[in-house]
């Protein structure tokens, strides 16, 4: 399996700015999750999706920051208007249903907002 | 507000020595623990999984939980350089929703 995949894996943008991340799962696994990393707070989980239904969004910071799963293989993150604030490592990570903590992540995307 | 607690670190140890690195969790409910490893510039990887008190053995990795006392713990014995990353505890949450609780990592150094 190729694993979690996302892209892409850098993204430098100006302030202002729409950025859209994207991920593909691991074939077969029923929950998505999108995180963000930074130094200061550490893994926050953004949202979470069970078969591509999102259930629970209480971790996006802002109304800035929307997320889609319109099929099995496939989620974006947006962020319109990016903010520099928004700096980061996002990553996706998938898991199956029958070890739903065992969390499986992509490479991570590193954002810059300028 | 359920919390994971590492300490930072770094915590530096010679080659060939055991690493001990601590967890403490906040939610007494909680049945499910992880340690992921994170080297630098990269993503967790999910090293290894506890469910019962009492110690697991993973080649050269051990858990040790006590639910009692709300402590997890990752033992690493004969140290490699190779095993220095940031170690990341994760705690599954026991309120029905399947979201891991994450700490905010350990730094681990091992020098030759």
């Amino acid at each position: 399996d190729a694993g979690v995949i996302q892209s892409p894996r850098h993204e430098v943008t100006e302030m202002g700015q729409e950025v859209t991340l994207r991920c593909k799962p691991i074939s077969g696994h029923d929950y998505l999750f999108w995180y963000r990393q930074t130094m200061m707070r550490g893994l926050e989980l953004l949202i979470y999706f069970n078969n591509n239904v999102p259930i629970d969004d209480s971790g996006m910071p802002e109304d800035r920051f929307s997320a889609k799963m319109p099929n099995a293989s496939f989620s974006t993150l947006k962020i319109q208007p990016s903010e520099p604030r928004d700096s980061a490592v996002y990553f996706c990570a998938s898991s199956p249903l029958s070890a739903t903590y065992e969390q499986y992540f992509g490479p991570g995307t590193r954002l810059t907002v300028t | 507000q359920k919390e994971v607690e590492q300490n930072s670190g770094p915590l530096s140890v010679p080659e060939g020595a055991i690493a001990s690195l601590n967890c403490t969790y906040s939610d007494r409910g909680s049945q499910s623990f992880f340690w992921y490893r994170q080297y630098s510039g990269k993503s967790p990887e999910l090293i290894m999984s506890i469910y019962s008190n009492g110690d697991k053995e993973d080649g050269r990795f051990t858990a040790q939980l006590n639910k009692a006392s709300q402590y997890v713990s990752l033992l690493i014995r004969d140290s490699q350089p190779s095993d220095s990353a940031t170690y990341l505890c994760a705690v599954g949450s026991s309120g029905g929703s399947y979201i891991p609780t994450f700490g905010r990592g350990t730094s681990l150094i091992v020098h030759p």
